[in-house]
């Protein structure tokens, strides 16, 4: 079935430092791939989106690349702020009904 | 618009009792969506609607759960005899699909609920 993998966190960096949070799915077909964000004592929110393989997501200072070569969806940024921290999720659709299936999560804590 | 609402934002109840939630998705949306998220893990998916349609339910909804969309608008969650394990955040989306193009969801603030 369709899942999602990514990286245990907290991952712990300071202020202006660059970020990586790996992301690797394993589906049938060629799904969407997201990135969500859950800022402290608020919803998810859609950072970015891919839908075809190739696609580069952007949106705040982040990217992330679909490869289906090596089923991944990394989210990267080249400098992050406090205001960044938050937890990141990394999702995928089912190609009929849409349902995201979640990773775990991961935490960022970024200090100045 | 203001978004997906969801009420109540937090419920305590006690075991054995049966709780409801209400899900407000975007006015336009035809698809409304329902997860579960527990401490540390990322959403689950429950069950979702195309306008009034149930068309997919988890093997997380047990029989003591039902969900309602009754005019394609609002929907509502109930979970009956309430267990411990039920303590969890319940997560409202809505999006679009028409025409065969899907759009993303917006999630809710979610409705918080703790059995004792």
């Amino acid at each position: 079935g369709n899942s999602v993998t990514q990286m245990e966190g907290p991952v712990t960096l300071s202020e202006e430092a660059f970020l990586t949070i790996n992301c690797t799915y394993t589906a049938t077909g060629y799904p969407s791939l997201f990135w969500y964000v859950q800022y402290p004592g608020e919803g998810l929110q859609l950072l970015l989106k891919a839908t075809k393989a190739d696609d580069k997501g952007s949106n705040k200072g982040f990217e992330a690349t679909y490869r289906k070569e090596t089923t991944s969806f990394h989210l990267e940024k080249g400098s992050v702020q406090v205001s960044d921290s938050a937890v990141y999720f990394c999702a995928l659709s089912d190609l009929n009904t849409d349902k995201l299936i979640f990773g775990t999560g991961t935490r960022l804590q970024v200090f100045p | 618009d203001t978004g997906v609402s969801q009420d109540p934002r937090h419920k305590i109840t006690k075991r054995g009792q049966n709780v409801t939630f209400r899900c407000d998705p975007i006015s336009e949306h035809n698809r409304l969506y329902w997860y579960r998220q527990t401490l540390g893990q990322g959403p689950e998916f429950l069950t979702y609607f195309q306008n009034e349609a149930q068309l997919e339910k988890s093997r997380l909804l047990s029989d003591r759960f039902s969900a309602e969309r009754p005019k394609g608008s609002f929907s509502t969650l109930e979970i009956q005899r309430t267990e411990q394990g039920d303590s969890a955040m319940y997560l409202c989306a809505s999006s679009s699909r028409l025409a065969g193009r899907s759009y993303e969801q917006y999630f809710g603030p979610g409705t918080r609920l703790t059995v004792t």
